[in-house]
């Protein structure tokens, strides 16, 4: 079955130190994709970045990078100098492509407060 | 470039009402799917509308219901509500089935 594990429940840092989320997902499809989504306090669930599973290139978009490592089936993401606006709840999720199943399973998100 | 809407804002209902709740999609999209975050959780898969028919569904009852129309929004439906149902409902659009999907505002419903 299908799972996304975020370990850390919050996280707080100072403002321009770096942070890392944690995500460890469980598939047994082949074919798969990976998402982070951000969810500011207003609520609505803004698109970071997906990822098929057959591309393990880590990817950079300004101060945001993802890890993605099959072989310990984790896809972390790097926030660099940290800034206040970043503060929200972070989703990691995964859909698996078999059957053209489009639903996304969420984790339980990773609360993140920036500090000024 | 407008996108994905959802009305209305907040809800208030109480035990064994129904409620609609709509979604627009963002412009060019012709898929729909609708999700229930509960406090604290991360979203959960309610279903999906594709070409006005529902292609997939999680695990829901069948007190929830939806709609797809042909300019594509979307409808969501729950009969009989409980207390369990206070949740916000996100609605998500992509271009076509298995394409990203956006998310819209949702929705927050609380049943009392």
């Amino acid at each position: 079955a299908q799972k996304v594990t975020q370990a850390q429940t919050e996280i707080s840092v100072v403002e321009k130190e770096d942070v890392t989320l944690d995500c460890v997902y469980e598939t047994r499809d082949t074919t798969y994709y990976l998402f982070w989504y951000k969810q500011p306090p207003s609520g609505e669930l803004v698109f970071l970045i997906r990822r098929n599973s057959f591309d393990e290139q880590n990817e950079i978009s300004g101060r945001y990078s993802w890890n993605f490592q099959k072989s310990t089936s984790s896809f972390n993401f790097t926030i660099t100098a940290s800034q206040v606006v970043d503060s929200a709840v972070y989703f990691c999720a995964l859909s698996e492509a078999r059957d053209r199943d489009d639903k996304i399973i969420f984790g339980k998100g990773t609360r993140l407060h920036i500090l000024p | 470039d407008a996108g994905v809407t959802q009305s209305p804002t907040h809800l208030i209902k109480t035990r064994g009402q129904q409620v609609t709740l709509r979604c627009s999609p963002k412009s060019g999209h012709d898929t729909v799917s609708w999700y229930q975050q509960a406090l604290g959780q991360g979203p959960q898969f309610i279903f999906q509308y594709y070409e006005e028919e529902e292609r997939q569904r999680g695990n829901f009852p069948d007190r929830f219901s939806g709609h797809q129309f042909p300019n594509y929004s979307s409808e969501l439906n729950v009969n009989a509500l409980l207390l369990g149902d206070s949740a916000l409902y996100l609605c998500a659009s992509s271009f076509t089935v298995g394409d990203t999907q956006y998310f819209g505002p949702g929705t927050r419903l609380t049943v009392l």
